[in-house]
């Protein structure tokens, strides 16, 4: 089935940096890679995400790229804010195994004000 | 996209009970999904939850201990069966809704005791 490893698994800025999540994925047939944003006793949000035919995608100060060769997918912040201080998750979905989403280990980001 | 409202949102309970999680969606979706997330973990998914037939469970979860219930398109049923302080962890409802991507409830937060 899908692996999905994301690192860094903790990642500590100062405010206004930016801010950069990687993560691999090893099944090709995988189609569709959302990132989540969970705060502390809160289910995950998803913040940005990003289908195979598309090579990246922005929101504001929020980007995700995606190279399908390499199988892998960042995620990027910039100009972070400490609001932005949360535990990030990268996923893949399986489309050959229900369309079910297999997620990253999880990255820690802590904002420094 | 689809507002799931979960419930209980937390429960503390002795060994031996088994506890039943509500997951109920503003709208009729085909993918329904229950997840688990042990603390400081990542999320790991338990099984789907299939309208009208047997939940798909994932490797390391059975329908004994974890049974689902699916009786339409905007409802569901997780039940954590004879529990054991290794179930605590934080239970999480899903939906899947094509180009919406996939929406969590606020989770369960559930203590063994």
């Amino acid at each position: 089935g899908e692996n999905v490893e994301q690192h860094p698994s903790t990642l500590s800025v100062q405010e206004g940096d930016s801010a950069v999540i990687k993560c691999t994925y090893s099944d090709s047939a995988s189609n569709y890679f959302p990132w989540y944003k969970q705060e502390l006793g809160k289910g995950p949000q998803l913040i940005i995400d990003i289908r195979s035919n598309v090579g990246e995608k922005k929101d504001q100060r929020i980007a995700v790229t995606l190279n399908k060769t390499a199988k892998h997918f960042s995620l990027h912040i910039t100009e972070t804010q400490p609001e932005d201080s949360a535990v990030y998750f990268c996923a893949a979905r399986t489309v050959n195994a229900g369309n079910m989403l297999t997620f990253g280990g999880g990255t820690r980001l802590m904002v420094k004000p | 996209s689809a507002v799931i409202s979960q419930k209980p949102s937390r429960d503390i309970c002795q060994r031996g009970t088994s506890l039943t999680i509500q997951c109920q969606v503003d709208s009729q979706v085909t993918m329904m999904f229950w997840y688990r997330q042990q603390p400081g973990q990542s999320l790991t998914l338990i099984a789907t939850a299939n309208q009208g037939s047997e939940a798909t469970y994932e490797s390391g979860f059975v329908i004994d201990k974890f049974p689902i219930s699916r009786p339409n398109l905007t409802f569901s049923t997780l039940t954590v069966s004879n529990m054991s302080p290794e179930d605590s962890s934080i239970y999480l409802c899903s939906v899947g809704q094509g180009d919406y991507g996939y929406t969590f409830g606020s989770g369960t937060r559930l203590t063994v005791v």
